[in-house]
């Protein structure tokens, strides 16, 4: 099972907008409504904010909104903050209870 | 309060064996999936292992299967991890994680296995 695919890099100014992509397979991201994202900040755990590619926990603000369109899921962050700086993951499910994460998107704000 | 707590971590060498263990609160642990990811040393993270509520199913990424282990004790509220023939590139930080939604939900803050002669 590859790592699917995001890019490396992502940035935006304060209150700005940055969208970042997850591109997988009809196998992986495709074949299933099953892709979440992790924000994670150096030295700690990850944390969940998107899951079954469009929800949100509790607690999570809805400047962070998922979408799919075909084997490539998009995690934009709106209005963005200081604090939203952070590694970015996303995750999905690839059947036979396997999944498999992306390369990770380091997101700055500038 | 859901609480996960790796533990186990350390120095091993090449070829070497290492129990990790994973103490959880909180919630009703025979009720979850859980799961093992790791994160090698400023790398992405990786799904290691899953396990079903009851353990009788477990499922692992091609590049340990053979090597290690996921299990768990309902009746103490405990995943364990069983690594063995380790190699330098199982050097990591190893998480568990409660899986919900088929996504994992609540972290521990990891323990860190360095594989080094």
């Amino acid at each position: 099972q590859s790592a699917l695919t995001q890019p490396p890099s992502a940035s935006g100014s304060p209150g700005q907008s940055v969208t970042i992509s997850c591109t997988g397979t009809s196998s992986d991201v495709g074949g299933y409504n099953y892709v979440s994202w992790y924000q994670q900040h150096p030295g700690t755990a990850p944390k969940l904010m998107i899951y079954e590619v469009n929800k949100r926990p509790s607690g999570v603000p809805d400047r962070f909104s998922g979408s799919k369109s075909g084997n490539t899921a998009s995690l934009t962050v709106s209005g963005l903050q200081a604090e939203d700086e952070a590694d970015y993951y996303c995750l999905s499910y690839a059947g036979s209870n396997n999944c498999v994460f992306g390369t990770g998107t380091k997101v700055t704000v500038l | 309060e859901v609480q996960l707590v790796e533990s186990g971590g350390g120095l091993v060498q090449p070829g070497g064996s290492l129990r990790l263990s994973c103490a959880a609160s909180g919630f009703r642990f025979n009720n979850y999936f859980m799961t093992w990811v790791r994160q090698a040393p400023g790398k992405g993270l990786e799904w290691v292992a899953n396990i079903k509520p009851d353990g009788n199913e477990k499922y692992y990424v091609e590049s340990v299967k053979g090597r290690f282990t996921i299990s768990r004790d309902n009746a103490n509220n405990s995943l364990y991890l069983q690594m063995s023939s380790l190699r330098a590139d199982d050097t990591a930080v190893y998480y568990c994680a409660r899986r919900q939604w088929l996504a994992f939900e609540y972290w521990g803050r990891g323990t860190l296995v360095t594989v080094s002669s």
